[in-house]
């Protein structure tokens, strides 16, 4: 079991917009401002999304927006199209002796 | 443009050590400013974090797994490699090397390996 809660399966249809939550405790998500998404399509290594919460690293589309409230962060992907099909996972800091977790995965269909 | 590569064995006999080294190239790992991790993903599960070194040979563990665990790195083939002792078919795993930048003030992994399959089975 991941130490980081993910819905399973979410879906949308082109064009509208998703959200995906990850939720965890005051020792993870909600103590620390690093949570990091990541995009993994079929059998291709993960790849960064969002980090620091809402942070987009260069080249990822600003369609997709990240944000925090108490220990749930969320992914939301607007606008969405047949590419952003794929696996979904959370990561958060989560102290000097755990380091880091991350969640189980959501996987997104786009219908 | 950094890119990682794993490469071992991709089968190991159950009781044995699973040994995977992962080649960076396009930056060099001797510069420093960066953990190198090891993470792996369970069949149709979620991704857990193994450990990480620095360039320096520093290293910490997921403390899950610490008694079984050794990350070392060879600066001089700009590698780092991963040994996990006592295997059993809970490790069967594909494994996944990243690159997290140390600023103190974030956390995240902004390269990774494609990932490599070991399957444990006699």
């Amino acid at each position: 079991q991941s130490a980081l809660t993910q819905p399973r399966s979410v879906s949308g249809s082109p064009g509208q917009s998703v959200t995906i939550s990850c939720t965890g405790t005051s020792s993870d998500v909600g103590g620390y401002n690093y949570v990091s998404w990541y995009q993994q399509h079929p059998g291709k290594a993960p790849r960064l999304m969002i980090c620091d919460v809402s942070k987009r690293p260069s080249g990822v589309p600003d369609r997709f927006s990240g944000s925090k409230s108490g220990t749930t962060a969320s992914l939301t992907i607007s606008g969405l199209q047949a590419e952003d099909e794929a696996d979904y996972y959370c990561c958060s800091y989560a102290g000097s002796y755990t380091y880091v977790v991350f969640g189980g995965g959501t996987k997104l269909t786009v219908l | 443009q950094v890119q990682l590569q794993e490469s071992g064995p991709g089968l190991v006999k159950p009781s044995q050590t699973l040994s995977l080294t992962c080649t960076v190239s396009g930056g060099s790992i001797s510069s420093g400013g960066y953990y190198w991790s090891w993470i792996r993903q369970h069949p149709g599960k979620g991704l857990e974090w193994i450990g990480y070194i620095y360039y320096s040979g520093s290293t910490y563990y997921n403390p899950s797994l610490k008694s079984r665990v050794t990350i070392s790195v060879d600066t001089s083939k700009n590698q780092f490699s991963l040994k996990l002792s006592s295997v059993t078919a809970a490790d069967t795993a594909v494994y996944y090397c990243a690159r997290e930048p140390i600023t103190g003030t974030t956390n995240y992994f902004d390269y990774w390996g494609q990932g490599t399959l070991v399957t444990v089975s006699s």
